[in-house]
C-alpha cells in the first residue's frame, strides 16, 4: 500500500532552524490530511491538520501546505527543539471512509 | 493531559490464544478505532467503530477480530486464536476525522 509516501527516512536540523517534511500521495479522493509525531513507546500525537480546500494552515510553530495538483503536503516547523527529535507521520482521509492511510514516517533529529 | 487511556501496555501470549485489548476515553467520543503497527512498518487500520457498530473495517479485520463496548464505555478489540503475524503495537484512537487522539498503545507479543 503506497497510497502515502513519505520518501525521506530520516532528517537532521540544528536547534533554532526550520524542519521541513514532506509527504506525497496517490489517491485522488483524499480529502483530510494530519501530521503525528511518535516518540518510542508511545503513541501517534496529534499536530496539525489540513482540509483539500485549503492550501495551507498555520498552528503555532506549524505550518502544513498542501499541493493538490502534484499531491503533496509539507510540515514546517520553526523553530525546531531538540525535544521535537521524534518520528513524523503523515495521514490522509477519504471523505466517504473513515480510515486514516499513514505514511512510513520520517525520524527528525533535532540537534542542539 | 492524554484522551485515551490503554489497558494492558504490554501483553504476551502463547500462539492460538484469545486477547482482549482495553482502551477507555477520558472524555467523550462517538468515533473509535484500532490500528496497529507491525515493528518496522506503517501504522495500519483494522476498524472504525461509530453508534456500537462497526462502520468501516479494512481487509486485515478478519473473522479473527472482533470490537465491542459491553458497558458503553470500554471499547475492546478481541483476538482470537492469536497468531505470531499478530505481535504489533495496537492503537486506540477517538474523535473525528480518522482519530485525532490516540492511546499509548499496546505492544502484543504472540510466541
Amino acid at each position: 500500500d503506497q497510497q502515502v509516501k513519505q520518501n525521506s527516512p530520516s532528517l537532521s536540523v540544528q536547534e533554532g532552524r526550520i524542519s521541513i517534511l514532506n509527504c506525497d500521495y496517490t489517491n485522488s479522493m483524499f480529502d483530510y490530511f494530519l501530521w503525528y509525531k511518535k516518540y518510542p513507546a508511545e503513541g501517534p500525537t496529534f499536530l496539525i491538520s489540513i482540509s483539500s480546500i485549503k492550501d495551507k494552515n498555520e498552528d503555532g510553530r506549524f505550518t502544513v501546505f498542501l499541493n493538490k495538483s502534484a499531491k503533496h503536503l509539507s510540515l514546517h516547523m520553526v523553530p525546531s527543539q531538540p525535544g521535537d527529535s521524534a518520528v513524523y507521520f503523515c495521514a490522509a482521509k477519504e471523505t466517504s471512509g473513515s480510515r486514516l492511510t499513514f505514511g512510513e514516517g520520517t525520524q527528525l533529529t533535532v540537534n542542539p | 493531559e492524554p484522551e485515551v487511556t490503554q489497558t494492558p501496555s504490554h501483553q504476551v501470549t502463547q500462539m492460538g490464544q484469545e486477547v482482549i485489548l482495553r482502551c477507555v476515553p477520558i472524555s467523550n467520543h462517538l468515533y473509535f478505532y484500532w490500528y496497529r503497527q507491525i515493528l518496522g512498518q506503517k501504522v495500519e487500520f483494522l476498524v472504525s467503530f461509530y453508534n456500537n457498530e462497526i462502520s468501516e473495517k479494512s481487509e486485515i479485520f478478519d473473522d479473527q477480530f472482533s470490537v465491542e463496548r459491553p458497558d458503553g464505555s470500554n471499547f475492546t478489540l478481541k483476538i482470537r486464536s492469536t497468531k505470531l503475524e499478530d505481535s504489533a503495537m495496537y492503537f486506540c484512537a477517538m474523535g473525528g476525522n480518522g482519530g485525532a487522539f490516540f492511546g499509548q498503545g499496546t505492544r502484543l507479543t504472540v510466541v
